[in-house]
């Protein structure tokens, strides 16, 4: 059983298109995020969801919407593909237990290669 | 100055060394610290969390120092299958929702 799972795993795309990468955790956590991992290996928060609300926005364009219809999903979607948005897209979730008290231990899912020619 | 900084490396050590990995954050108001590892084209997993008093799991060892706001991790008789990239990872908030990698350190152990 997987326990975050995201699709597609790749994804190869022309500029300009829209595109959109899925995740699901069945970990009943209540926390979910999207990393982005660039060429040089450097994982980036973009956003982070608890309980489908976004508490974290971290500087990305606005062509990037994530949307959360319920506190098992997190989808990615990105409009108007650049170049500069290839990259490995993780999914990720963790159980925020409260105040001082968190184990840190993020669910990743296996990554969405995402190509832009 | 970024949050989380580490040497990139790569290390490259032969089986059976001690290799030492170190890792600065800037946000002193920090509430937890973990090193998580990264295989090649795979996701990151967490190898360990980081406590004040130091701790250890095998052959792996974890300190925190507060005061220079410095982690570091110490890994000792290194295996081949000790080859990925460490990555230091930052909590900044209580709920513990605002995680920060550093871009990590590749460690190459050959035989």
């Amino acid at each position: 059983d997987t326990a975050v799972s995201q699709t597609p795993k790749y994804l190869v795309t022309q500029m300009g298109n829209d595109k959109s990468i899925k995740c699901e955790q069945n970990l009943g956590h209540d926390t979910m995020y999207w990393y982005k991992q660039d060429s040089k290996k450097f994982l980036k928060i973009m956003f982070s969801y608890n309980n489908k609300e976004l508490i974290i926005n971290e500087t990305v364009p606005n062509r990037f919407s994530p949307k959360s219809p319920d506190k098992a999903h997190l989808n990615l979607h990105i409009n108007s593909l650049e170049l500069g948005d290839s990259a490995v897209y993780f999914c990720a979730s963790s159980q925020a237990l409260g105040e001082g008290v968190n184990t840190g231990e993020l669910f990743f899912g296996e990554g969405s290669r995402l190509t832009v020619l | 100055r970024k949050e989380v900084e580490q040497d990139p490396g790569p290390f490259n050590v032969p089986e059976g060394a001690t290799v030492a990995f170190n890792c600065t954050y800037s946000n002193s108001a920090s509430q937890s610290f973990f090193w998580y590892r990264q295989d090649c084209r795979k996701e990151p997993k967490l190898l360990m969390s980081v406590y004040s008093s130091g701790n250890e799991d095998g052959r792996f060892t974890a300190q925190l120092n507060r005061a220079s706001q410095y982690i570091s991790l110490l890994i000792r008789d290194s295996k081949l299958s000790d080859s990925a990239t460490y990555l230091c990872v930052v909590i900044l908030n209580q709920a513990g929702t605002a995680l920060i990698f550093g871009k990590g350190t590749t460690l190459s152990v050959s035989s």
